[in-house]
């Protein structure tokens, strides 16, 4: 156990629906950031939240919306979603001086029917 | 923009052996950091090791170390006394900051994938 934790970690959904992933970063852990990854496009980086506030914004599409909370949990929105969305999602967190490296959870595994 | 450049799309090692997978990155960036993740067939993503741009003595944890060559622009993995549990994709990736310092993204190579035979 990484202690990032997403959830759910399958999910099947047809086209056009909307879905919600889930992640919990590390305790301690403030920075929390989203990936997408995918056998032609390989991990691209989606979206950074520091402390409840965008920090950064990758290859995110205007479909998809992320926030974080005050809990510091954070929410990844998928809307309208084509077969092309299918992919892993990963969280990760890190505290803000990462030598220690970035902590990956499980990952979410998007398949879009 | 960085860039991550793994050339090696796979790669075959006898247990026992020892395997140096590249990496090659391009920045203008004097701060930066480099790192290897390890994903199995599982799927998770597992930290290996980092290596920061101003680290004078190149990193190890374990049976892993780093070979950072600066000018070059390489940070290159070596896995020494490869394991069957070796077999999984490799990947390197690159750290830029943003000007708040806060933590910023890693960039990642496409990977590379190693097997590892009895």
């Amino acid at each position: 156990d990484s202690g990032v934790t997403q959830t759910p970690k399958h999910l099947i959904t047809a086209t056009g629906q909307r879905v919600t992933l889930r992640c919990s970063p590390r305790s301690g852990d403030l920075s929390v950031y989203w990936y997408q990854q995918s056998l032609d496009q390989g991990l691209q980086f989606l979206i950074q939240y520091y402390n409840g506030e965008e920090r950064a914004k990758g290859n995110i599409l205007e479909r998809f919306s992320a926030q974080q909370f005050p809990d510091l949990h954070s929410e990844l929105n998928l809307s309208s979603l084509e077969l092309g969305d299918s992919a892993l999602y990963f969280c990760a967190s890190s505290v803000e001086s990462a030598d220690y490296g970035y902590t990956f959870g499980s990952g979410t595994r998007l398949t879009v029917v | 923009a960085q860039k991550i450049t793994q050339t090696q799309p796979g790669m075959f090692v006898q247990e026992k052996e020892a395997v140096t997978l590249d990496c090659t990155y391009d920045t203008s960036d004097q701060s930066y950091g480099l790192f290897w993740y390890k994903q199995p067939s599982s799927g998770e993503m597992i930290f290996l090791i980092y290596q920061g741009s101003y680290d004078e003595q190149n990193a190890t944890e374990g049976r892993y170390s780093l070979n950072f060559q600066k000018a070059r622009k390489s940070a290159n993995l070596v896995i020494s006394a490869s394991q069957l549990g070796d077999s999984a994709m490799y990947f390197c990736a690159m750290r830029e900051f943003n000007s708040g310092g806060s933590n910023y993204k890693l960039t990642f190579g496409k990977g590379t994938l190693l097997t590892v035979n009895p």
